[in-house]
């Protein structure tokens, strides 16, 4: 299996372009997650879904959008982008919110800088 | 709304030795999970130990093992007989049971050196 992947792994974008990042789980987990990471600290989240065509606003939301039309994609957009959204952005995948404690599984990450 | 706070954004331990690092949350829910997250130099996040809060015994996980002190609202995490593999980010994340979405709030993390 495997397991959570994200696209692309590095970007660099301008000032007011836009772009997609991609991620896929192959674990068949109904709730999908997009974390941020800033230098130095610690995940915040954007966005979440806990299944097919069903989306929700995490901490930080604004700036970014997100679609799940499948159980395994959920691709995060980020239209006109910001030297704020410069971060490392994290995909995870978990099989049930609760009960449970179930691990939450993550992707290795998409570091993009915004100039 | 829950927070969870780690105060040592750096620590070092001396290969073989034993290490803690320190984690507090706040929340007023009384059934809740929380874990320990490892993050390498590849960024890859890697659970190291959960702990459900109305478990009373202290989760251990080989050489990782944790203090939940579910009064004090601290977890702290104690890594034995450390081994450089384990230099890392380390985040201490909290996630309600009460709410089912699973989300996890995570401190700011601690870096952890590991002198050869």
């Amino acid at each position: 299996n495997a397991g959570v992947t994200q696209t692309p792994k590095f970007r660099i974008l301008k000032i007011g372009q836009s772009m997609t990042l991609q991620c896929t789980q192959d674990m068949n987990h109904n709730y999908m997650y997009w974390y941020r990471q800033d230098p130095g600290m610690g995940l915040k989240l954007i966005y979440y879904s806990v299944g097919a065509g069903i989306t929700d606003k995490g901490e930080v939301p604004n700036g970014y959008n997100v679609s799940r039309s499948t159980t395994e994609d959920f691709p995060l957009r980020l239209e006109l982008a910001a030297p704020s959204q410069t971060s490392v952005y994290f995909c995870a995948s978990s099989a049930t919110g609760t009960p449970g404690g179930n691990e939450q599984f993550f992707g290795p990450g998409t570091r993009l800088t915004v100039l | 709304a829950q927070t969870v706070t780690q105060s040592q954004p750096e620590m070092s331990v001396q290969e073989a030795e034993t290490v803690t690092l320190s984690c507090t949350y706040d929340t007023s829910e009384s059934d809740y999970y929380l874990f320990w997250y490892k993050q390498p130099p590849s960024r890859q996040m890697i659970l190291v130990i959960r702990q459900e809060a109305y478990k009373q015994q202290n989760a251990t996980e080989n050489r990782f093992s944790v203090n939940f002190q579910k009064a004090a609202k601290s977890f702290s995490l104690k890594i034995s007989d450390s081994q450089l593999g384990d230099a890392a980010m380390y985040f201490c994340a909290y996630r309600s049971k009460k709410s089912n979405t699973g989300k996890l709030i995570f401190g700011q993390g601690t870096t952890l050196q590991v002198k050869p």
